[in-house]
């Protein structure tokens, strides 16, 4: 059982680039989650998923798009990156009243 | 979603018992108190979640007076693994369907040798 994982764990990008960060959990839960947490600070809701098929928006979710075809798997991607996105993404998911939280992905946006 | 207030940082030793307090003032009738961890380059970790009274888990213990409007986190006899920042998140406690965790700074354990 390996919980939630990302993928990948670093990635440096050029402004204007596109990527997409992949998170998996093996739990079977329905909630799944995306997060940023900036140098210092909390972590801010970007987007989340209800179940399969579903997506909505969170606090910050201006220039990321998601996706859950699969149950299983939630994508981040960036359509075109700015040095604004440059933090450290978490993904989670649901079980009860506990997230359970990834090892995070490191983006640097230059 | 309640506002919560925690120190920012705090040191101790390895052996002793830190407290970890936050206030809620705002604290709604339905909402729970839960606390996560978060080491560096870790995601956070759910460590305990309460309603009122005390709680106990083999981490910590957590203890809400009567007008829940604050609420202590004590962790025993810290080890230096214990470094780390722990969020106090107050919120409905959602069994089912979606949980919103909104995230402060934090409050930073620095524990030394």
């Amino acid at each position: 059982n390996a919980g939630v994982t990302q993928t990948p764990k670093f990635r440096v990008l050029k402004t204007g680039q596109s990527m997409t960060l992949l998170c998996a959990q093996d739990m079977n839960h329905e909630y799944m989650y995306w997060y940023r947490q900036d140098p210092g600070m909390g972590l801010r809701l970007i987007h989340y998923s209800v179940g399969e098929g579903t997506t909505a928006k969170g606090e910050v979710p201006d220039g990321y798009n998601v996706s859950r075809l699969k149950k299983q798997n939630f994508l981040l991607g960036l359509e075109s990156a700015a040095p604004s996105q440059t933090s450290v993404y978490f993904c989670a998911s649901k079980e009860g009243g506990e997230q359970y939280f990834g090892p995070g992905t490191r983006l640097t946006v230059t | 979603l309640a506002k919560t207030t925690q120190p920012i940082s705090m040191d101790s030793y390895e052996g002793q018992e830190v407290n970890i307090t936050c206030s809620h003032n705002n604290i709604a009738t339905n909402d729970y108190i839960t606390w996560y961890q978060q080491f560096p380059s870790q995601g956070p970790r759910f460590i305990i979640q309460g309603y009122k009274t005390k709680v106990t888990n083999e981490v910590a213990s957590l203890f809400i007076p009567a007008d829940r409007k604050s609420s202590t986190l004590s962790l025993p006899r810290v080890s230096l693994s214990d470094t780390a920042v722990y969020y106090c998140l107050v919120g409905p406690f959602m069994n089912t369907g979606f949980q919103k965790l909104v995230f402060g700074t934090g409050t930073r354990l620095l524990v030394s040798p």
